[in-house]
């Protein structure tokens, strides 16, 4: 399978846990991308890699949420001390640079904090 | 400010009818426009975009789309509806002059009914 892949799938945690996803872009993908989508909303942006670099990070993202790209190839999101609201959907995209290529998504993580 | 709307939440169709799943955009510049398909717990897939020229758009699973830009408008539609059409589709827009970001619709449930 070629496509972006996600682990994993699903994850529970309990309150106040760290927690980390892994997401393995499209082999000749540069940007790559994650989001997060709660249920019947549209994918929220967090952060955007080009190649290693980190470009752009979500206002909204706090403190607790750290995201890395060694080498530019996978990517992993770290999301400390969990709370109740991070629960949701975490779908990490990967696309060819330039303004007019499309991502493709993986399968996303459900988060369930409890 | 850069915007998408799908002002339908649900959209039912009976199975064999064409369908049509509205959305409209406000950017600065010109504007690129992608629609996603996500069944449950899935990833989103992408279906088409709209990036220059032909304003009828041709994807996948026989979906096509049609840009309007004097209505600003990028509506999905297809000529015969199938039942595992059923699922949620988001509408999303890029402005040319920004590299990465990509503004989400709010997405429309898409029922079709046997």
């Amino acid at each position: 399978d070629t496509g972006v892949s996600q682990d994993p799938r699903h994850k529970i945690t309990k309150r106040g846990q760290n927690v980390t996803f892994r997401c393995d872009p499209i082999s000749e993908h540069n940007r790559l991308y994650w989001y997060r989508q709660t249920l019947g909303q549209g994918p929220e942006f967090l952060t955007y890699f080009q190649n290693e670099a980190q470009l752009e990070k979500s206002r909204l993202l706090s403190d607790r949420f750290s995201a890395e790209r060694p080498k530019g190839s996978f990517s992993t999101l770290e999301i400390q001390r969990t709370e109740q609201g991070d629960s949701a959907m975490y779908l990490c995209a990967s696309s060819l640079g330039g303004a007019r290529s499309e991502a493709f998504f993986g399968q996303g993580t459900r988060l369930t904090v409890v | 400010a850069q915007s998408v709307a799908q002002p339908e939440d649900q959209v039912n169709v009976a199975e064999g009818n064409p369908l049509t799943v509205k959305c409209t955009y406000s950017v600065s510049g010109n504007p690129y426009l992608f629609w996603y398909v996500q069944y449950p717990n899935r990833g989103l897939q992408f279906l088409l975009k709209y990036i220059t020229g032909d304003n009828l758009v041709k994807g996948s699973y026989g979906f096509e789309a049609e840009f309007n830009k004097s209505q600003t408008s990028f509506h999905l539609k297809k000529p015969s509806a199938l039942v595992s059409d059923s699922a949620l589709y988001f509408c999303a827009v890029r402005d040319s002059g920004n590299n990465y970001q990509l503004i989400w619709g709010a997405g429309t449930k898409l029922i079709i009914k046997p």
